[in-house]
């Protein structure tokens, strides 16, 4: 079974900061992908950015980028330039994917979250 | 933009009571997810579907939780009888849920249930 860790419960910044976000994460697998989602308060989660395990380059989005080291098992995600609608829950996720052609993904595993709050 | 619709968005019930939850995923998906989030955790797989298969119930408390996925489009949980402890969000996402197609989900808005 996988396991997600994100160590920092709360987190609170000035706008215009830039923010790092810790995740680490557990797993036998060799083949997954990982995400990082965000939670407005009272609004659904939406997908802020993702990564294929089998690829060395993290992923960028504009404003949020991913440090992902495979090797330590580590997704962390850095918000630059971060402004008042960044505040919201952010939650690391894990996706395994099955190894027959065809078989889709599992669910995901989440950590339990990080309460991002962002200063005017 | 194609999204994820449930309802109702909210609920409350007595302990006992039945209750069930309605998901209608982005026309197309294949995969259809069903998560509880507790306040202040992240959310939980309940139930995955495939088309109108379950692939994943492993997490499901199948001794008062069911899910349904008929026609392989609309999906319903049903929890009865509902205990205090099932007060939470229930979050329905779909995918694609095709092989070399990005498997990002797509999550609704929830349905926050409380049980009094």
């Amino acid at each position: 079974a996988q396991t997600v860790t994100q160590s920092q419960p709360e987190m609170s910044v000035q706008e215009a900061e830039t923010v790092t976000l810790s995740c680490t994460y557990d797993t036998s697998e060799s083949n997954y992908y990982l995400f990082w989602y965000k939670q407005p308060p009272s609004r659904q989660m939406i997908l802020v950015i993702r990564q294929e395990a089998y690829k060395q380059q993290n992923a960028t989005e504009n404003r949020f980028s991913v440090n992902f080291q495979k090797a330590a098992k580590s997704f962390s995600l850095k918000i630059s330039d971060s402004q008042l609608g960044d505040t919201a829950m952010y939650f690391c996720a894990f996706m395994k994917l099955k190894a027959y052609s065809g078989g889709g993904a599992d669910g995901l595993t989440f950590g339990k979250g990080t309460h991002l709050i962002i200063q005017p | 933009e194609a999204e994820v619709a449930q309802s109702p968005r909210y609920k409350i019930t007595e302990k006992s009571q039945a209750v069930a939850f309605w998901c209608d995923p982005i026309s197309g998906h294949a995969t259809l997810y069903w998560y509880r989030q507790i306040l202040g955790q992240g959310p939980e797989l309940l139930v995955q579907f495939q088309d109108e298969s379950v692939v994943d119930d492993s997490q499901l408390p199948k001794d008062r939780f069911s899910a349904e996925r008929l026609k392989g489009v609309d999906s319903t949980l049903k929890i009865q009888p509902a205990e205090l402890g099932d007060s939470a969000m229930y979050l329905c996402a779909s995918s694609p849920g095709l092989a070399g197609v990005w498997e990002t989900q797509y999550f609704g808005p929830g349905t926050r249930l409380l049980v009094l």
